[in-house]
């Protein structure tokens, strides 16, 4: 099962919108539903932001909202804040005796 | 609150073991499925094992099986990571994770991470 592919890294000023994208295959994001998006600040442990696609766990900001089409699923980030700015991953389930596999990782930098 | 708290991270000379514990609290151990997530120095993650509430069903990432096993003590509320073999490419910070909804990978706590540093 190989990696989900996401973009090394993008940027955006406050106020803004950015969106991640991460594209895997037909027998993992095209197939589930079940991605996930996780925010890791340096030095920290990832955050859960998005699952099931577009689900917010309780106390995340409704400025984080995910999508899915075909293969490639999606983190929408508007109004970006300083704070915002981490590294973001996601994830999907696979099925397989492999259960989840990550993207390599998007570093976001609030400019 | 949720907490999970990993231990016995350290340097260890290829080829050697080592036992990874993971303390939850918080919250019923004994109901939910648990994960472990790796992090290589400036890397990305790596998913490496999971186990059932009951330990009935275990998972191994490729990279690691034959090599890693996965367990837990649910009268003891902890998680184990039994690592033998150890390879360079082992070296990474270790994350248990709970899986919130069984038989779906979806990781909502994490512990802070215990390093393993594999080196001769």
């Amino acid at each position: 099962q190989s990696a989900l592919t996401q973009p090394a890294s993008v940027s955006g000023s406050p106020g803004q919108s950015i969106t991640i994208s991460c594209t895997g295959a037909s027998s993992d994001v095209g197939y589930y539903d079940f991605v996930s998006w996780y925010q890791q600040h340096p030095g920290e442990a990832p955050k859960l932001m998005i699952y099931d696609v577009s689900n917010r766990p309780s106390g995340i900001s409704n400025r984080f909202s995910g999508s899915k089409s075909g293969n490639t699923a999606s983190l929408t980030i508007s109004g970006l804040q300083p704070e915002d700015e981490a590294d973001y991953y996601c994830s999907s389930f696979t099925g397989s005796s492999t259960r989840v596999v990550f993207g390599g990782g998007t570093k976001l930098t609030v400019l | 609150q949720v907490q999970l708290v990993e231990s016995g991270g350290g340097v260890v000379q290829p080829g050697r073991s080592l036992r990874l514990s993971c303390a939850a609290s918080g919250f019923s151990f004994s109901s939910y499925a648990m994960n472990w997530v790796r992090q290589a120095p400036g890397k990305g993650l790596e998913w490496v094992a999971a186990i059932s509430y009951d330990a009935y069903n275990k998972y191994h990432a490729d990279s690691v099986k034959g090599r890693f096993t996965i367990s837990r003590d649910n009268s003891k509320n902890t998680l184990y990571l039994q690592m033998n073999s150890l390879r360079p490419e082992d070296t990474a910070v270790y994350y248990c994770a709970r899986e919130a909804v069984a038989g779906l990978p979806t990781f909502d706590y994490w512990g802070q991470g215990t390093l393993v540093t594999v080196s001769s």
